[in-house]
């Protein structure tokens, strides 16, 4: 079956640590979008990637990075500049030109402690 | 940049009863997008409309798209349990990026 995987579900860490989140899609969708998501503020997008080996920041990319090096792959790194990364983090992708909307990943919940 | 704005934020239903979300956006858009996300779950794609004044139907749900192309709505008739969630919509411009709305969180009543 395809889909996109996001791991881990549940991510701890420490302030001060940077962490990467995976995703990993077999959808062969060439575009790529991560969304933090928090309690009443809906989605707000992060990064995003149309192709490999390039990528966007979105509307709040301060304090996170990613990289394209896969099409199947597009992994973020919460960084420690990022002043406050407990959230809900999901990853999307599309085919480019698709008009059936966006395939999300299962999402991990990441909480600095 | 471009703001989509949803109302209401919260609406408790006894079954049966109808609900209606809204959404508004500062500009025109290309193209409106609507999810559902169970509670613990992800966004699952709804439907999309692409046309000014469009209406499409899913069973129980009726989507719209404004003549202007700056406002949605969804409407469930007959609400169920088992349709609780999170209902968002998402505009998209002609460059292919989508901007969230808040959500509306549907509670159903037995």
């Amino acid at each position: 079956d395809g889909g996109i995987t996001q791991s881990p579900k549940y991510l701890f860490r420490k302030e001060g640590q940077n962490v990467t989140l995976s995703c990993e899609q077999n959808l062969n969708h060439d575009a790529m979008y991560w969304y933090r998501q928090d309690p009443g503020q809906g989605l707000r997008l992060i990064y995003y990637s149309q192709i490999v080996n390039d990528f966007q920041k979105g509307d709040i990319a301060e304090g996170y990075s990613v990289s394209r090096e896969k099409k199947e792959s597009f992994p973020l790194t919460v960084t420690s500049a990022q002043k406050n990364p407990t959230a809900f983090y999901l990853c999307a992708s599309r085919s480019v030109g698709d008009h059936y909307g966006y395939t999300f990943g299962s999402g991990t919940r990441l909480t600095v402690v | 940049g471009q703001q989509v704005m949803q109302i209401p934020q919260y609406q408790h239903v006894q079954e049966g009863e109808d609900f209606t979300t809204y959404c508004n956006s500062s500009t025109t858009l290309s193209n409106i997008q609507w999810y559902k996300q169970r509670p613990g779950g992800h966004p699952v794609f709804l439907i999309q409309l692409v046309k000014s004044g469009e209406v499409k139907k899913q069973k129980r749900l009726t989507f719209q798209f404004g003549e202007a192309k700056k406002n949605s709505s969804l409407h469930i008739t007959a609400t169920q349990t088992t349709d609780v969630g999170t209902y968002f919509c998402a505009g998209g411009t002609s460059y292919g990026k989508l901007t969230f709305g808040q959500g509306t969180i549907l509670t159903v009543h037995p």
